[in-house]
């Protein structure tokens, strides 16, 4: 099966600095990818869809300037989280969706980054 | 807009016994897909089992399966033969078309040995 990454696993980081997570699929161009936000015990919650060339488009209520998504290739996605503070603290996750999969559209997960802003 | 419902926070079921999760969902589309994630406590997310709207038949992988009631609007998942690796959160989640995927609250999943 397809196989995406993700970088860091873990990281810690002080109030007020900015942190970049790294999304990559690892055997499969990935025209498309997805950044999720998970807190403790609860569902996944879609931040913004990135798409390869194009700005990223936000789900309602997620910070544009707060989450900066660049998707400069058709297998890496990065997401900065900017001027980061504790209520930031969370895990992110990433997906990317390969076209190969034809009108089904699977898309795959990365294993996750666990954010903590001190 | 879709919206997915998974109305059992937590389920438990003895090891080698089945257990059903429910799920519920909504959609004004034709064309969608329904899915069952799992994630474990090392928080990646692996699919489980996947059907397609149009297909009548319900999906099975092995020892799960689903019962996909389309005019009730019902996706549950049945896990036969329970193991103690089945112990995780079960999302499950609707894909309208090439759209994005919407996921239910969760339903943590313990196996008792």
């Amino acid at each position: 099966g397809a196989v995406v990454s993700q970088h860091p696993s873990r990281v810690i980081c002080k109030s007020g600095t900015s942190v970049k997570i790294e999304c990559r699929s690892l055997d499969f161009q990935a025209t498309t990818m997805f950044w999720y936000r998970q807190f403790p015990k609860q569902s996944l919650m879609l931040m913004a869809t990135s798409n390869e060339g194009s700005k990223a488009t936000y789900e309602q209520g997620v910070e544009k300037d707060k989450f900066l998504i660049n998707h400069a290739s058709l297998t890496l996605s990065t997401l900065t989280v900017t001027s980061a503070h504790p209520e930031d603290s969370s895990f992110y996750i990433c997906s990317a969706r390969d076209p190969g999969q034809g009108r089904y559209n699977e898309q795959f997960f990365g294993p996750g980054t666990r954010l903590t802003v001190l | 807009a879709q919206t997915v419902t998974q109305s059992q926070p937590e389920m438990s079921v003895q090891e080698a016994e089945t257990v059903t999760l429910s799920c519920t969902y909504d959609t004004s589309e034709s064309d969608y897909y329904l899915f069952w994630y799992k994630q474990p406590p090392s928080r990646q997310m692996i699919l489980v089992i996947r059907q397609e709207a149009y297909k009548q038949q319900n999906a099975t992988e092995n020892r799960f399966s689903v019962n996909f009631q389309k005019a009730a609007k019902s996706f549950s998942l049945k896990i036969s033969d329970s193991q103690l690796g089945d112990a995780a959160m079960y999302f499950c989640a609707s894909k309208e078309g090439a759209q994005k995927l919407v996921f239910g609250q969760g339903t943590r999943l313990t196996i008792n040995p």
